[in-house]
Order: structure tokens, then sequence, then C-alpha cells
């Protein structure tokens, strides 16, 4: 129940197009759900984040769609740049115990 | 504002040897969060404390030890170190009241 599913492994898209990323969680205290992007030799970087109560959210080119009764949360990167190729982690928390459980990353390239 | 800060950046220790990673927060952060990343099992919770008190612990066996000082400054330990032990062990930092998290660059150890 602790667990966040994570996929694809890896993904390639062309350049402009749209990166999508699908995580799936079982616990329903869940309430903090942010998306990390990894480059090597990097720690992890907090991109965006959503709570419960919002089915979507956008900074930029990334957007986060939340679907709370499905228990799916996804990420989506628009007009992809060969910049954004890394790995990118799902993570769920419950507020208060700052214990992230993460998914198991995606490797996204993105082609020139 | 400085991020956080992990030393040393890179270790190699042998088998049965006993190791210290240190942890430095960004400044007015209290919460800091210990991570083990490695290829096959991916992110996993070490421990978290929060004004000097560990108020969350991960399934990791008792060779794996951490304190946190007066200034959130925090170190984690490992005794009699394993060779599965060799992974990138990061720290996070968080304000006493959010959920945000944000990670150092990690210590990379090498147990040989």
């Amino acid at each position: 129940q602790q667990q966040v599913k994570q996929s694809p492994q890896s993904l390639i898209v062309q350049k402009g197009g749209i990166s999508i990323i699908n995580c799936a969680y079982e616990n329903t205290a869940f309430d903090y759900f942010p998306w990390y992007q990894q480059f090597p030799g990097k720690g992890p970087a907090l991109l965006i984040a959503i709570r419960p109560d919002v089915s979507e959210k956008k900074e930029g080119r990334f957007t986060i769609s939340f679907n709370k009764s499905a228990k799916q949360f996804s990420l989506h990167i628009m007009d992809s740049q060969p910049g954004d190729s890394a790995t990118y982690f799902c993570a769920a928390t419950t507020s208060g115990t700052y214990k992230y459980i993460f998914g198991t990353g995606t490797r996204l390239k993105v082609l020139a | 504002k400085a991020g956080v800060t992990q030393t040393p950046r890179y270790l190699i220790k042998t088998r049965g040897q006993q190791v210290t990673l240190s942890c430095s927060p960004i400044s007015g952060h209290r919460s800091v969060s210990w991570y083990q990343q490695t290829p096959g099992q991916g992110l996993q919770f070490l421990f978290e404390y929060f004004s000097e008190t560990q108020r969350n612990k991960g399934n990791f066996p008792g060779r794996f030890s951490g304190r946190q000082f007066s200034n959130s400054r925090s170190e984690m330990n490992v005794s009699t170190l394993e060779l599965g032990d060799s992974a990138l062990y990061l720290c996070a930092s968080t304000l006493w009241d959010s959920t945000e998290a944000f990670f150092g660059q990690g210590t990379r150890l090498t147990v040989v």
C-alpha cells in the first residue's frame, strides 16, 4: 500500500513533442504529490507538486494532472527540449511525515 | 540562499569499515531527511530528524544511524559497511511547516 508505481521506465520523445509520465498510488492518506527531475551526478530537483484538492497544476511547460478517484497522477512536459533529458521521479507523502515514497523513475531522452 | 550541502561528495571505503556523512540544510530549514539511491532499489527513505529528534525511520538495519545537531545540521553513520551499501546518499531539508523537500547533490559511497 506504500508503493508508488511509475511508468514508463524510459521514454524517447522528439524535440517539440509532449512527454507524459504516469504514476499510481494506493494509500489514500497521501496528500502531497511532487515531481522531481534528476540529472546525472546531481540530486533530485523539485519540479512541480500538487495536492488532491486540485485536478491540474501548470508551471511553464510542466503540467501535473491528478485523478483522485483513480489514484493516479501524471506529468506532462509540453514542447519537450533536449535539455529536458533527465530522469523524472514522482513521489507521494502524507503531510507531517516528511517521508516520501518515490516511484522507480523514468529516463527521458529528447531527441534534437 | 545556499542550498543543501552534503560532504564529502565521494567516498571509497572498505568492507567492515564505518562511514559518516554530513548534511547542512538550507538556512532556516529544521527538518532533515536521508535517502539511499541505488539503481536496483531506487530512492528509499532512511530517516528524518526535526529539532534533534528522529521522528521517522525507514526499513534499514541498525547499522544505519543518524543524528541532528542544534543548528539543524545532520550526520548519518553506517557501521560495518557491506558491498551492498554502495549508493548515492541524499539529504533533503524542509521548512518546519512545509512539505516541500529540497535535496542536496548527494554523497557517492563506494564500498570495496
